[in-house]
């Protein structure tokens, strides 16, 4: 089972729509959580940090529920820009580690 | 200000060859990680060095693949010899804090094994 699952999508949706992802992580003794985007051969950017009372950046706002084990990510009034892959990312903090574990990534691809 | 830059951007060789990978960090950034997607995987963890020392190599594959970090700046990935399964694009991130989920990455070298 992979420590971090993502529908893979694709989704696609219009323009103006709301779009919500969700991903979950299989290790309960996880600390920190992320979205990161990646635009179509292009590196990962951070998107946002996820924080446990939930948080909004502009269009965006990332939830979290421990006891659920899942992250979300939803995405209001989608522009033509937002097409990109959304991974989900987690630092474990059981093992000592504190290396990025991605998801494999959600694609979103809004169309005219 | 310069963002994390590694060369080459994509590299075709066969199997059995040696092939460098190079990144620069941003500059002052302490912190310089490797990771690789392999084809259809999601985004896998290699090592990290702090300054010149390897913090974590955990992901590190087997021993064809060496790490370098010589005096703190640029980093290089060296695969040898490549195998088949190497094939991907190798990230390079860099951060300025050492426990941070903020990382700044380099756009990739696309290895290509025949």
């Amino acid at each position: 089972r992979k420590e971090v699952e993502q529908d893979p999508g694709p989704f696609n949706v219009p323009e103006g729509a709301t779009v919500a992802f969700n991903c979950t992580y299989s290790n309960s003794a996880s600390q920190s959580f992320f979205w990161y985007r990646q635009d179509c051969r292009k590196e990962p950017k951070l998107l946002m940090s996820v924080y446990s009372s939930g948080n909004e950046d502009g269009r965006f706002t990332a939830q979290l529920n421990r006891a659920s084990q899942y992250i979300s990510l939803l995405i209001r009034d989608s522009k033509l820009s937002d097409s990109a892959t959304y991974l989900c990312v987690v630092i474990f903090m059981d093992t000592g580690r504190r290396a990025l574990t991605f998801g494999s990534g959600t694609r979103l691809q809004v169309q005219p | 200000e310069a963002g994390v830059t590694q060369f080459p951007s994509h590299s075709v060789i066969e199997k059995g060859q040696t092939v460098t990978l190079r990144c620069d960090p941003i500059s002052g950034h302490d912190n310089l990680y490797w990771y690789r997607r392999v084809m259809g995987k999601e985004i896998k963890f290699l090592l990290h060095f702090v300054k010149e020392s390897k913090q974590d190599e955990s992901g590190m594959p087997n021993n064809r693949f060496l790490a370098e970090r010589t005096g703190g700046t640029y980093s290089t990935l060296k695969v040898q010899p490549a195998e088949l399964e190497d094939s991907g694009v190798y990230f390079c991130a860099s951060s300025q804090e050492r426990h941070t989920g903020e990382l700044f990455f380099g756009e990739g070298s696309r290895l290509t094994v025949l």
